[in-house]
């Protein structure tokens, strides 16, 4: 199994909402990352999770908080996000982190389409 | 930040033909992997070339990597509809930094 399974598929929020993206993968995989997309743009690092433990955090908002419940499980909670936060979130999972091998493969989701209205 | 560049950002070609997107970047890597996006969908893994390789083939795809010039291309055969995409690079810095993705090249195959 080399899925990595994101939902919502679609989410559409107010300004003053609260809300979760959730990202889940049983591929034993102990680095998960999260990253936003703009349309016809590369993925944007937004944070890594190695062993469960924040690694990287690329100087997100904070109306951006993760969380990983679990080796298994990654949450991207959601609050008073600005229109401008509109993208594809999507999230990742691989099989070390990043230590310069040549097994950093990322597996991704399918994404979660938001838009912040 | 983005590391690398990729041309040309778009191109469209008939089903059947070859398509060579290239991608240079800036800094020494460990690894430069290859990725593909269906419109509004995930990334899909292709590819990955080492350091110390200078081709790779897997299928209708051939990789070449020259480390002198600090760049690479990424060569589909005899393309087909579903091959339409965008296609990524991604480096992998030698002290163990991030995947760095380039811009993408956009390619469209008619049938």
């Amino acid at each position: 199994d080399t899925e990595v399974t994101q939902t919502p598929k679609h989410l559409v929020m107010g300004m003053t909402n609260k809300k979760s993206l959730k990202c889940e993968q049983h591929m034993g995989h102990r680095a998960m990352y999260w990253y936003k997309q703009k349309a016809k743009k590369p993925p944007e690092l937004m944070f890594v999770y190695s062993y469960e433990k924040l690694s990287i955090n690329e100087s997100v908002p904070s109306r951006f908080s993760p969380e990983c419940p679990n080796s298994s499980l990654l949450n991207l909670h959601l609050h008073a996000l600005q229109p401008e936060d509109s993208a594809l979130y999507l999230c990742a999972s691989s099989q070390v982190p990043w230590r310069g091998e040549a097994k950093n493969i990322q597996y991704f989701g399918a994404g979660t389409r938001l838009s912040v209205l | 930040s983005q590391q690398g560049e990729e041309d040309p950002q778009a191109l469209s070609i008939q089903e059947g033909e070859n398509a060579t997107m290239n991608c240079s970047y800036k800094t020494s890597i460990n690894n430069l992997q290859w990725y593909r996006q269906n419109s509004g969908r995930g990334l899909v893994h292709l590819i990955l070339i080492r350091s110390n390789e200078r081709e790779k083939h897997s299928g209708r795809l051939r990789v070449t990597l020259d480390t002198s010039k600090k760049s690479s291309s990424l060569l589909i055969t005899a393309s087909r509809a579903a091959d339409t995409a965008s296609y990524f690079c991604a480096t992998v810095g030698t002290s163990g930094s991030r995947l760095t993705f380039g811009e993408g090249t956009q390619l469209t195959v008619n049938p």
